[in-house]
């Protein structure tokens, strides 16, 4: 069974920190893909990235950056100098290989960003 | 034009109702799916489709229904809703074929109350 757990229910940061989101996964696949998403205050879900578990490098977008360490079956994001845009729900998402589409959600983690 | 819109955004329906949210997509996409969201939860599957004529049921099917009227258009129905199915309800789509990825894209939500 696949399961993706953010242990940071909300975290609240101040304008121009940097913040770390942290994601620790379970599956059996050797195959399998990490997601985050991004929910706005708006409701929406936006796609942010996808890795795929043979690829271990880092990924860097601007302030955004990942960091994916097999070893530890962890996926975390980082915000560097936060702004009050940045202000969501992130959800880091799972799902196999092939033919096992299932994607399977963490329960997110709200960051604030005050000014 | 929005990839996958879904229509309605909001709707307040009572006890007993029959109710349809309908999603529609432009990437061309052959999979499809409809989730469910709770406060403080993640994402639940309700039903995905991989074609036209493959339909199945995810995690929490009870209590819904899903047509799959063409490629484009993937319907949820609540045959007489209760209560507990007030939910922010969201429709997704994916190509495998697109490097084997299957990223799932989002549309904007249905936020649906049940009184």
């Amino acid at each position: 069974a696949q399961k993706v757990t953010q242990a940071q229910t909300e975290i609240s940061v101040v304008e121009k920190e940097d913040v770390t989101l942290d994601c620790v996964y379970e599956t059996r696949d050797t195959t399998y893909y990490l997601f985050w998403y991004k929910q706005p205050p708006s409701g929406e879900l936006v796609f942010l990235i996808r890795r795929n578990s043979f690829d271990e490098q880092n990924e860097i977008s601007g302030r955004y950056s990942w960091n994916f360490q097999k070893s530890t079956s962890s996926f975390n994001f980082t915000i560097t100098a936060s702004q009050v845009v940045d202000s969501a729900v992130y959800f880091c998402a799972l799902s196999g290989g092939g033919s096992n589409y299932k994607l399977t959600f963490g329960k997110g983690t709200l960051l604030t960003v005050n000014p | 034009d929005a990839d996958v819109t879904q229509t309605p955004r909001n709707r307040i329906t009572k006890t007993g109702k029959r109710i349809m949210l309908e999603c529609s997509q432009t990437k061309g996409h052959d999979r499809m799916y409809w989730y469910r969201q709770d406060p403080g939860l993640g994402l639940q599957l309700i039903y995905y489709s991989f074609d036209v004529k493959d339909i199945n049921k995810g995690e929490i099917s009870d209590g819904y229904s899903v047509s799959r009227q063409a490629q484009a258009k993937f319907s949820l129905s609540l045959e007489s809703a209760i209560p507990n199915q007030t939910a922010l309800y969201f429709c997704a789509t994916s190509d495998p074929l697109a490097g084997a990825t299957d990223t799932q894209y989002f549309g904007p939500g249905t936020r649906l109350t049940v009184l």
